[in-house]
């Protein structure tokens, strides 16, 4: 596919659980990024990768909140004990390479997650 | 901190006017600008980047400009369509995190025919 691809689109699920997030990023792209986006607000970010490697988590809002990317391609985005502060989009976005922001980041269609 | 407003939060116009988004920022060391266009239930289209050094970009009937110093950005669009009628963001790129983008909250926009 030619575009950052995201799956599932919805997931409900109860509170407590774990939830797995996938996304897949445009073929060769180096850098990969996750984030949360809230009804009405404009995205934040919770991480990113370039490569395999984990460069910045600064954004993931607790330790229940993890990711990764280990063979620099398809990442995950895993929430343990969700609760339903968690529920919200979940994007994923890719750019072509690393270093400073040169190129425009591309961003997949979103997770919509919903905590019952 | 980066901060980024954006003026207004909702906004309507009949078709064929020409209209301004706002952006502002609080953190004037910043890589670049970038405008996406979201559609409900899709993901964020990147319309216009404008570079630290840069002043503006024009794309079509969209021009972005970028005053770094003031911590202010506008996108324009000219001739407005329907299509048009989505909600656009703004984020930049700061350079103290080169690669996170910092978004506004968005302006709603609707095109009526």
């Amino acid at each position: 596919g030619a575009g950052v691809s995201q799956s599932p689109r919805y997931k409900v699920t109860k509170r407590g659980q774990d939830v797995a997030l996938r996304c897949d990023p445009i073929s060769g792209h180096v850098s990969l990024y996750w984030y949360r986006q809230a009804l009405g607000q404009g995205p934040e970010f919770l991480t990113y990768f370039n490569y395999e490697a984990q460069q910045d988590k600064s954004g993931l809002p607790n330790d229940r909140f993890s990711a990764e990317r280990p063979e620099g391609s398809i990442s995950t985005l895993t929430i343990q004990r969700t609760e339903q502060r968690d529920s919200a989009m979940y994007r994923c976005a890719s750019s072509p390479r690393q270093g400073p922001s040169m190129e425009p980041q591309h961003f997949g269609d979103g997770t919509r997650l919903s905590i019952l | 901190k980066q901060e980024v407003t954006q003026i207004p939060a909702a906004l309507s116009v009949p078709e064929g006017e020409n209209l301004v988004l706002n952006c502002s920022f609080t953190d004037s060391a910043i890589y670049n600008l970038q405008w996406f266009r979201q559609d409900p239930g899709k993901g964020l289209t990147s319309l216009l980047l404008i570079q630290s050094s840069q002043r503006e970009q024009t794309s079509g009937r969209l021009n972005a400009s970028l005053d770094k110093s003031s911590g202010r950005s506008t996108l324009y669009i000219a001739a407005s369509q329907p299509g048009d009628s989505a909600t656009y963001l703004c984020a930049v790129s700061s350079s103290g995190s080169a690669r996170q983008l910092t978004f506004g909250s968005g302006t709603q926009l609707t095109v009526l025919p």
